[in-house]
């Protein structure tokens, strides 16, 4: 069974409006972690926001924020007033447990902001 | 700034020869991993490290293998390189925090011809 699930290959926004990305995860640990990165066309990943199993909180970094739900496995990043440099491969992963912090990622969302 | 630096961004190379893929980082981070990404799969995670010397599975070894030495460099090795290998291959270090975030090297595109 696929432990991070993205089911938007792509997506498209206008410049300026919010947009959100979905991630559902399978996990049987009740201490994870979900992490989101972006890769430009460049290739390089970029971190951009973390939710842990345990934290009471949505996360938010800037334009960033991440919608946990934790009962229903969902941890979706919103991205609000889209910028064109937002175009990208996005990329959910989760850790599983604090011992070791290997990560498995989803297949990846590709984002096309239009102008 | 942190930094993890890959030997080569492109890499070509013959089926059966072996293949050498460098990865430093300077962040003095004990947990280093080797993943390959391919379109449609995401990120699959072949060998990890958390010190010197020690090495872990991930979920695709076979093929692979990955050596470190000392604490900054790690390598993944192909033992004979075969097409099925083609690929993206990218580094991440990671120091042992809060949430463990990994930082990611630029990446190396191998073309197994």
């Amino acid at each position: 069974a696929q432990k991070i699930t993205q089911t938007q290959p792509g997506m498209f926004v206008q410049e300026k409006e919010a947009v959100t990305l979905d991630c559902t995860y399978d996990t049987s640990d009740p201490s994870y972690g979900l992490f989101w990165y972006k890769q430009p066309s460049s290739g390089e990943m970029i971190f951009l926001i973390y939710q842990g199993s345990y934290d009471q909180q949505n996360a938010t970094e800037g334009r960033y924020s991440l919608n946990f739900q934790k009962a229903r496995k969902s941890a979706n990043l919103v991205i609000s007033a889209s910028q064109l440099g937002d175009s990208a491969m996005y990329f959910c992963a989760m850790r599983e447990g604090m011992r070791v912090n290997k990560l498995v990622f989803g297949a990846g969302t590709i984002l096309r902001v239009k102008s | 700034d942190v930094k993890v630096t890959q030997s080569s961004r492109y890499l070509v190379k013959r089926t059966g020869e072996k293949v050498f893929l460098e990865c430093v980082q300077d962040m003095d981070h004990e947990n280093m991993f080797w993943y390959r990404q391919d379109p449609g799969l995401g990120l699959r995670l072949i060998y990890f490290s958390y010190d010197v010397k020690m090495k872990e599975k991930g979920d695709i070894p076979e093929g692979y293998s990955v050596s470190r030495e000392k604490k900054e460099r790690f390598s993944l090795i192909l033992e004979s390189a075969s097409t099925n290998q083609t690929s993206m291959y990218l580094c991440a270090g990671a120091r042992v925090s809060d949430y463990n975030e990994q930082f990611f090297g630029p990446g190396t595109r191998l073309t197994v011809l």
